[in-house]
């Protein structure tokens, strides 16, 4: 089945730097490809996602790659602030495109 | 947009009694909800597809007989813990596929099962 890999576990930087997570992907029939940003104790909140036939998307301050080939995806957030602290999740859709397979998770530390 | 609920949000019971939980989809008809499990400070592990008028797919792993998936209505989707143990302590969170797109889901806000 769907296997997805997520790295780093951990990651702190000072805000306004950027931060890039990225994950990997083992089955290339996978097209879908969300991320989630989850708060201690709360549910996942989507907030970007990208499908495979597009290369790239923006939404303000966050962005997504997708490199089908090498079968890898990058979440990209530009001038970090406090409040991006969380986990973040990437996911890819299983074999069956129905439920979604998640990563580890990243848990991004922003300091002031 | 799409919202789903889960209830309760907290519960504690004694090992070896049974817990039910609930999902709705609130403003929009789920032939599909999904369930998943959350050990703390770990991944969302997929525990089964739940499909309206038809039995549940679980994952590898997941014992069907002790996690029990009934989905009944386009709106409503139970997880029952039988027989629960500490080790079913965890974090236990629905999903219903967005009815506008084939993909997008939307999550409940989880339940806290904590067995003593």
């Amino acid at each position: 089945g769907e296997n997805v890999e997520q790295h780093p576990s951990t990651l702190s930087v000072q805000e306004g730097d950027s931060a890039v997570i990225k994950c990997t992907y083992s089955d290339s029939a996978s097209n879908y490809f969300p991320w989630y940003k989850q708060e201690l104790g709360k549910r996942p909140q989507l907030i970007i996602d990208i499908r495979s036939n597009v290369g790239e998307k923006k939404d303000q301050r966050i962005a997504v790659t997708l490199n089908k080939t090498a079968k890898h995806f990058s979440l990209h957030i530009t001038e970090t602030q406090p409040e991006d602290s969380a986990v973040y999740f990437c996911a890819a859709i299983n074999q069956a495109g129905t439920a979604l397979i998640f990563g580890k998770g990243t848990t991004l530390s922003v300091s002031s | 947009g799409a919202v789903v609920s889960q209830h309760p949000s907290r519960v504690i019971c004694k090992s070896g009694t049974s817990v039910k939980i609930e999902c709705r989809s609130l403003d929009f008809q789920a032939t599909t909800m999904f369930w998943y499990r959350q050990f703390p400070k770990q991944s969302l592990m997929l525990m089964a597809t739940s499909n309206e008028g038809s039995k549940a797919t679980y994952e590898q792993g997941v014992e069907k007989d002790k996690f029990l998936i009934n989905h009944a209505s386009l709106t409503l989707s139970t997880l029952t813990v039988t027989s629960a143990h500490p080790e079913d302590s965890s974090f236990y969170i629905c999903s219903a596929r967005s009815p506008a797109s084939s993909y997008e889901q939307y999550f409940g806000p989880g339940t806290r099962l904590t067995v003593t």
